[in-house]
């Protein structure tokens, strides 16, 4: 079956430091790939998204994702982050992209705090 | 970017009685709209599609009759809990698709409270 696994349920991290979010999958198909951020009281926003090509993806604000066929990871990371980036993250399998838009499964969400 | 928008953001309800809960795209027409509901501490679920003019098509384990959808026109698709109960009470969140592969645009949730 299908499932997403993120690792960590919150991650704690300092202004300014590096940040790397787990996400792993399971999926017989070539996956379609997302990543999510969702602020206090707003709605999910997308960062970036993987279809094929290029196995580093770049997002919106400063993130990039690697996917790893070998290691069927998709991790987020940036190498700065900001207070402002304390949010909740959640990673994404897209099933059978080309028919319904909306099959994704969805992790449990890693949820980033950011000390001053 | 795109905008949807959801209502209401919470809503407190007795056992038996039903919710509205309006999904709206503001400046797109959207054909298609899809329903998530996500438990604590867990992930978000597709409960269903929601098309316009047509019958809503649901994921394998949700009730249509407790449940209702209706996609009454290109803006705007809502879900009914009828016959609320606390096992219903669960953060419901809606999302349309508009321009290319990937565009998926979410609403802000509803988080149901059921006494």
């Amino acid at each position: 079956a299908q499932s997403v696994t993120q690792p960590d349920i919150h991650i704690t991290v300092s202004e300014g430091a590096s940040l790397e979010l787990r996400c792993n999958y399971s999926y017989g198909a070539t996956p379609y790939l997302f990543w999510y951020v969702q602020s206090p009281g707003q709605g999910l926003q997308l960062l970036l998204k993987y279809f094929s090509g290029d196995t580093l993806v770049q997002g919106i604000k400063g993130f990039e994702a690697e996917f790893k066929r070998s290691q069927s990871s998709f991790n987020l990371r940036k190498p700065s982050v900001h207070w402002s980036d304390a949010a909740e993250y959640f990673c994404a399998v897209g099933l059978n992209y080309g028919g319904s838009q909306g099959n994704l499964i969805f992790g449990k969400g890693t949820k980033l705090s950011v000390k001053p | 970017g795109a905008v949807v928008s959801q209502h209401p953001s919470w809503v407190i309800c007795k056992s038996g009685t039903s919710v509205k809960i309006e999904c709206r795209s503001l400046d797109f027409q959207a054909t298609t709209m899809f329903w998530y509901r996500q438990f604590p501490k867990q992930s978000l679920m597709l409960m269903a599609t929601s098309n316009e003019g047509s019958k809503a098509t649901y994921e394998q384990g949700v009730e249509k009759d407790k449940f209702l959808i209706n996609h009454a026109s290109l803006t705007l698709s809502t879900l009914t809990v009828t016959s609320a109960h606390p096992e219903d009470s669960s953060f419901y969140i809606c999302s349309a698709p508009t321009g290319g592969a990937g565009k998926l645009f979410f609403g802000s949730g509803t988080q149901l409270s059921v006494l």
